[in-house]
């Protein structure tokens, strides 16, 4: 099983839909989480963290379920600039390393 | 701009040739990562800097590959004896750990990539 596992989609919506993304996670000692986007042949950015109350900024909201380790993302009222690839990431720490696996990214498409 | 920078941004080489790839990352940024990803993949962990620290390097794939950090700050991946395999965008990310500890829980800053095509 893999660390980090997400639909790959890809998610096709027009514009102003919701869409939801989500990730699961495998190790329960995992400590910090985010969503990033990355956008085609471009480097990852970060979009948001994601804490266990769970936290918007503007269309987008991410939840964390820590009992039944599971992620997610919702963006309102979609964009054509949300067109893009989101990826899940998870962290721990062990040993003084501090390793974020992302997931394969779920990739969505915003059509007019 | 102040963003984490890599060099080469392109590279063609022929198999079997080493190829070194640098990534000079945001100032003051103690930790230090290089993920790889292959067309239509997933990042893949590669080595992991923070600080004076050993490297953890538990997600270099074959003892051909071999990355160096000097002085905290630039670091250089090396790829001996390349393979087409070896092909994909070498991405190097740097990032601030919360209030200088080691555990670190903030955001990863990366770098636009060194996109490695081995003929």
């Amino acid at each position: 099983r893999k660390e980090v596992e997400q639909d790959p989609g890809p998610f096709n919506v027009p514009e102003g839909a919701t869409v939801a993304f989500n990730c699961t996670y495998s190790n329960s000692a995992s400590q910090s989480f985010f969503w990033y986007r990355q956008d085609c042949r471009k480097e990852p950015k970060l979009l948001m963290s994601v804490y266990s109350s769970g936290n918007e900024d503007g269309r987008f909201t991410a939840q964390l379920n820590r009992a039944s380790q599971y992620i997610s993302l919702l963006i309102r009222d979609s964009k054509l600039s949300d067109s893009a690839t989101y990826l899940c990431v998870v962290s721990r720490g062990t040993g003084g390393s501090y390793i974020p696996t992302f997931g394969r990214g779920t990739s969505l498409i915003v059509h007019p | 701009g102040a963003g984490v920078s890599q060099s080469p941004s392109n590279k063609v080489t022929e198999k079997g040739k080493d190829v070194e790839l640098r990534c000079d990352p945001i100032s003051g940024h103690t930790a230090l990562y290089w993920y790889r990803q292959s067309l239509g993949q997933g990042l893949e962990f590669l080595i992991y800097f923070q600080g004076n620290s050993a490297p953890d390097k538990s997600g270099l794939p074959s003892d051909r590959f071999s990355a160096e950090r000097t002085g905290g700050s630039v670091s250089t991946l090396t790829i001996q004896r390349t393979q087409q395999e070896d092909s994909a965008v070498y991405l190097c990310a740097s990032s601030l750990p919360d209030g200088g500890q080691r555990v670190n829980t903030g955001e990863l800053f990366f770098g636009e990539g060194s996109r490695l095509t081995v003929l």
